[in-house]
């Protein structure tokens, strides 16, 4: 079946230690993005990329890195320099161009202590 | 940069009544609205989008409206059913090269 894998579904880690969230698409689309959910705040875009080796920030980039190697596979890196970062992280992937749908991961809980 | 407010934060109904959400967008260059559902545990799925040369779109029970002089848009349930209690999000696209800007979401309880 083709979709997007994120994984794993619940990660702890220590404050101050960096962590990466895996996500992977066999839609073999082009753009994928990275959404940060915290309740009553929707989804915030931390950040996004419409081309392999290429990403551009979002609204809330600080404190994280991602790298776009390979057309199926985002990471996402949470860094000691993220203040809150404890969410619900959310990983999309899409055709590029107006209108194309966001196909959704079924995300990843970030608890951070 | 673009910014989608949406409301109410939260709705209850009963099943069988309507539901409607409400958002409004703030880039007048925006021209494509999409709706996503969120059901708990699982990321969001789209249930219906409308673009800026469309007023009205609708899909079965649910149907979504589009106003671009006063840059807001609704969706609309009809005949609510149990299974529609979820996280509903509005969203509009800014431009070509960019993303999706989310809504804060609704909260859609349909009570039995």
């Amino acid at each position: 079946d083709g979709g997007i894998t994120q994984s794993p579904k619940y990660l702890f880690r220590k404050e101050g230690q960096n962590v990466t969230l895996s996500c992977e698409q066999n839609l073999n689309h082009d753009a994928m993005y990275w959404y940060r959910q915290d309740p009553g705040q929707g989804l915030r875009l931390i950040y996004y990329s419409q081309i392999v080796n290429d990403f551009q920030k979002g609204d809330i980039a600080e404190g994280y890195s991602v790298s776009r190697e390979k057309k199926e596979s985002f990471p996402l890196t949470v860094t000691s320099a993220q203040k809150n970062p404890t969410a619900f992280y959310l990983c999309a992937s899409s055709e590029t161009g107006l209108g194309a749908t966001l196909h959704f991961g079924n995300g990843t809980r970030l608890t951070v202590t | 940069g673009e910014n989608v407010e949406q409301h109410p934060s939260t709705l209850s109904v009963q099943e069988g009544d309507s539901a409607v959400i409400k958002c409004t967008y703030s880039d007048s260059a925006s021209n494509y609205f999409p709706w996503y559902k969120q059901e708990l545990g699982k990321g969001p799925q789209l249930i219906i989008d409308i673009r800026s040369n469309v007023g009205e779109k609708k899909d079965q029970r649910i149907a979504v409206t589009l106003n671009k002089t006063a840059k807001h848009f609704s969706l609309h349930i009809t005949e609510t059913q149990p299974e529609d209690s979820a996280v509903y999000f509005c969203a509009a696209f800014p431009q070509a090269g960019t993303a999706l800007i989310f809504g804060k979401g609704t909260t859609l309880s349909v009570s039995s």
